[in-house]
């Protein structure tokens, strides 16, 4: 079966610009986070959703990021006038309800210039 | 506030012999703790877990010791081998919440 995916692997962009992140994470996964990882640092709890639950949003670092997710499927993270501070892989998550362990994706690495 | 902490950025193993990863953590509610790999350009990996009401988790190579008096937890890979040479993180979980605390990570390097 497929694992978590995200898209783009890859995204350079300016200082100012608007980016979207997308996550699919595994089928049948009530739960997903995002979480960030710069450079030399740990991973960063960034969001939660589970299931149709409110969202946990008390990682975003400020109100220029915001994520949706559709019921249970995908997810997207966007980022509002990127800064260069924001450069970072940007890691999702997704795990079984109840269960410990989350399933990675591969993750999307963001250079803001 | 980095609530769980790895202090040792990297580590450099014979192959064969015992890798020791270690993680320290302050917040005493925490009731999972759980050990990732991470290779180059993918996410972390899922490795093994321990409720904090046990003290040791084995499975395979892995096992996990965890020390709540010292609020500290260690990985063993014995016998270490090479395909081990990865990033470690430990985190640590309030129940079956929401709120993963990593670590920044142990880079370990099994030597053939």
């Amino acid at each position: 079966g497929a694992g978590v995916s995200q898209s783009p692997s890859n995204k350079v962009t300016e200082k100012g610009k608007d980016v979207e992140l997308r996550c699919d994470p595994i089928s049948g996964h009530t739960a997903l986070y995002w979480y960030r990882q710069r450079l030399g640092q740990g991973l960063e709890f960034l969001i939660y959703f589970q299931g149709n639950s409110a969202p946990d949003k008390s990682g975003l670092p400020s109100d220029r990021f915001s994520a949706e997710r559709t019921g249970e499927s995908v997810s997207t993270l966007t980022i509002q006038r990127t800064q260069q501070e924001d450069s970072a892989v940007y890691l999702c998550a997704s795990s079984s309800w109840g269960r410990i362990g989350q399933y990675f994706g591969p993750g999307t690495r963001l250079l803001v210039l | 506030d980095q609530q769980v902490k790895q202090n040792s950025p990297s580590l450099s193993v014979q192959e064969g012999r015992i890798s020791i990863l270690n993680c320290d953590y302050t917040n005493s509610m925490f009731d999972y703790f759980l050990w990732y790999k991470k290779y180059p350009a993918e996410g972390p990996t899922f490795l093994i877990s321990i409720s904090s009401i046990k003290d040791k988790n084995e499975d395979g190579r892995f096992t996990v010791f965890l020390n709540k008096s010292a609020k500290h937890l260690s990985l063993h890979i014995v016998p270490s081998q090479p395909g081990d040479s990865a990033v470690y993180f430990c985190a640590a979980i309030r129940g079956t919440g929401n709120q993963f605390y990593f670590g920044t990570g142990t880079s370990l390097t099994v030597i053939p």
